[in-house]
């Protein structure tokens, strides 16, 4: 059973470049999110979907932040132009929507570094 | 909207050492409790949960956690730690309902001494 993919697990960049992290949560999942991880501030949500549509962009830092998801089987969110300040660990991660009882799935993460 | 404290930032023990991590959480609603952990360079991963039932939760790799209402408290513990539990562990919560998004604590680093 395939677990959340993201990709790229490493991607380094100079700032202004577009970045574009991918994501396929597990099959079924009608839930989806985008967190980032810093060691500043810790873990944030920046987005979640359901069923394809964007629910809750509030924790999106700013307009240089883009996600979608196209489909329910893959997801991207876009940085552009990137920043130094930029550089974290973005998570996605996925859950089913009628389990109550199921937590959410964690991809292994992307680490970007803005140059 | 509801917070997360994880009290301790880093916790040093050493192996055989009995383990204590506490999170609090603000919220006066139904809640989903959870303990992730994060080893180095790795993604996170479910240790435990709490949904409803038996306030007494176990997990993996002897790991336990005890949901207390009254003092919106949900600590981690372990009775013997190894030096492969050396990670970072998460405390989250989640609001019963639909939205279901998770708040994270801001970590307790644990580094255990072989």
């Amino acid at each position: 059973d395939a677990g959340v993919i993201q990709s790229p697990r490493h991607e380094v960049t100079e700032m202004g470049q577009e970045v574009t992290l991918r994501c396929k949560p597990i099959s079924g999942h009608d839930y989806l999110f985008w967190y980032r991880q810093t060691m500043m501030r810790g873990l944030e949500l920046l987005i979640y979907f359901n069923n394809n549509v964007p629910i809750d962009d509030s924790g999106m830092p700013e307009d240089r932040f883009s996600a979608k998801m196209p489909n329910a089987s893959f997801s991207t969110l876009k940085i552009q132009p990137s920043e130094p300040r930029d550089s974290a660990v973005y998570f996605c991660a996925s859950r089913p929507q009628g389990a109550s009882d199921q937590p959410q799935h964690f991809g292994d993460g992307t680490r970007l570094s803005i140059l | 909207a509801q917070s997360v404290s994880q009290h301790n930032h880093h916790v040093i023990l050493s192996e055989a050492a009995s383990l204590e991590l506490g999170c609090n959480y603000s919220y006066g609603g139904t809640v989903n409790l959870f303990w992730y952990v994060q080893y180095p360079g790795q993604h996170l991963q479910l240790l435990l949960k709490y949904f409803s039932g038996d306030p007494l939760v176990k997990g993996i790799k002897g790991f336990e956690a005890e949901f207390i209402k009254s003092k919106f408290s949900f600590n981690l513990r372990k009775p013997s730690v190894q030096w492969s539990d050396t990670a970072e562990y998460f405390c989250a919560v989640e609001l019963s309902g639909s939205a279901r998004q998770l708040t994270f604590g801001s970590g307790t680093q644990l580094t255990v001494l072989p």
